[in-house]
């Protein structure tokens, strides 16, 4: 599986949108980009994937560059219930994928 | 549906002892995974399974073993603990899907065990 680079931690203001970078410039063609979260002590939730397109649903966007090599999780209006580590995963999704460290959003009131 | 469940929640163990973690759901998924948590990391696969009576290494698979004798179930086994293996143990499932469905290798997670390894 390719691996991906997240900052460490972001600070977004309550009720703006909050733009999660992730590089992952060794993506294989067939690899899926996922993004997960985890709010402090539970399991990690999913938010959304994609391979190629934009992708949007309840939780979320997901922006991803034509040359597939970096990709933006959106959260459109951010509260504070969305302070959490922001995991960006790529993988082939036919089995396991590998987390890293992810970046740690703080949602500012 | 009471989705993916762990048992215990909480356990503190001396070196050398063993024990055995359980995972069960109730979705019917196909996929199951154990995960390993420690402090200021993210989660690092220890094994995982693609179906009934098979299991795969992970990431971290030293000084774990791991059986899926039932569908519904996916125990981690530990059979010398370690002070090493003190860590917040995560266990997660997913179903077969399409590549192509919105749901493709969605992971559903339990609520985590906290071992402690004295």
């Amino acid at each position: 599986d390719a691996k991906t680079t997240q900052p460490t931690s972001m600070d977004c203001a309550e009720g703006r949108a909050a733009n999660l970078p992730c590089n992952h410039s060794t993506i294989s063609g067939n690899e899926y980009v996922y993004w997960y979260r985890q709010i402090h002590s539970q399991g990690p939730q999913y938010i959304i994937h994609g391979l190629k397109n934009n992708e949007t649903n309840e939780m979320a966007s997901l922006i991803i560059t034509e040359d597939r090599k970096s990709s933006t999780l959106i959260l459109p209006h951010a509260t504070l219930r969305d302070t959490a580590v922001y995991y960006c995963i790529v993988s082939l999704g036919d089995d396991k994928i590998i987390f890293g460290k992810g970046t740690r959003l703080h949602i500012l009131p | 549906n009471a989705g993916v469940t762990q048992t215990p929640k909480f356990r503190v163990l001396k070196t050398g002892q063993s024990m055995t973690l359980l995972c069960a759901q109730d979705m019917n998924h196909e996929y199951m995974y154990w995960y390993r948590q420690d402090p200021g990391m993210g989660l690092r696969l220890i094994h995982y399974s693609v179906g009934e009576g098979t299991t795969a290494k992970g990431e971290v698979p030293d000084g774990y073993n791991v059986s899926r004798l039932k569908k519904q179930n996916f125990l981690l086994g530990l059979e010398s603990a370690a002070p090493s293996q003190t860590s917040v143990y995560f266990c997660a499932s997913s179903p077969w899907v399409e590549p192509s469905a919105s749901s493709y290798n969605e992971q559903f997670f339990g609520p985590g065990t906290r071992l402690t390894v004295l």
